[in-house]
């Protein structure tokens, strides 16, 4: 059994709609992350929060938007997407601390189809 | 050019055959992580190397990092056909950071 649940395992929608995916931890980590996986390319990290404070945006579309209400609970809002938006997105939390990082914990992500 | 370099991106073994799979940066790489991967699936950490040789093993899996903390490599022995999937290798490169980066990743089927 993971330790992070992602929720809806599968979602298909317009480029009109507005859905959220959700993610859950259950390993009292204090950072979580959101990561793109798309077909032959290297995982995306997409946007990371330590503490409820997002510390980093690689330049993700505003299309995007994260929210962190807790150190437990991430989200993903998604609006108006592009078919190139199809993926994995994979969450992940991890416990992080100078010099003593724990491994990231991933979910089994969301397998996203923009139609 | 990706900041990590995995070799090779496909390998099909046979059942019982070793293999070894690399990952290569050109920075120092500040804790080096293996996972595996089913397909569409969610990644299972395997194993973390911190100290330049640094070794481990689980199993039949070992991987170790090299002194310069460098590159990495993820060995097998005598694969089975649990051992297929994709794996990846991420590291952080920053000493204080967790923003973690992934290589592409190796996909290896094996044989029976």
């Amino acid at each position: 059994e993971t330790g992070v649940t992602q929720t809806p395992r599968h979602l298909v929608m317009g480029m009109t709609n507005k859905k959220s995916l959700k993610c859950e931890q259950h390993l009292g980590h204090n950072a979580m992350y959101w990561y793109k996986q798309s077909a032959k390319k290297p995982l995306e990290l997409m946007f990371v929060y330590n503490f409820k404070e997002q510390t980093e945006n690689n330049s993700v579309p505003s299309r995007f938007s994260p929210e962190c209400p807790n150190s437990s609970h991430l989200f993903l809002h998604l609006h108006t997407l592009q078919p190139e938006d199809s993926a994995l997105y994979l969450c992940a939390s991890s416990q992080w601390g100078q010099g003593d990082n724990s491994p990231l914990h991933f979910g089994n992500g969301t397998r996203l189809t923009v139609t | 050019s990706q900041e990590l370099e995995q070799s090779p991106q496909s390998l099909i073994v046979q059942e019982g055959k070793n293999l070894t799979i690399n990952c290569t940066s050109s920075k120092t790489l500040y804790g080096l992580y293996w996972y595996k991967q089913k397909y569409g699936e969610g990644l299972i950490f395997l194993m973390m190397l911190q100290k330049g040789g640094e070794e481990k093993s689980h199993e039949k899996i070992t991987a170790k990092l090299d002194e310069k903390k460098q590159q990495s490599s993820l060995h097998i022995t005598a694969s089975q056909p649990s051992h297929a999937g994709i794996y990846l290798c991420g590291a952080d490169m920053r000493e204080y950071g967790n923003k973690l980066v992934f290589g592409a990743g190796t996909i290896l089927r094996v044989k029976s």
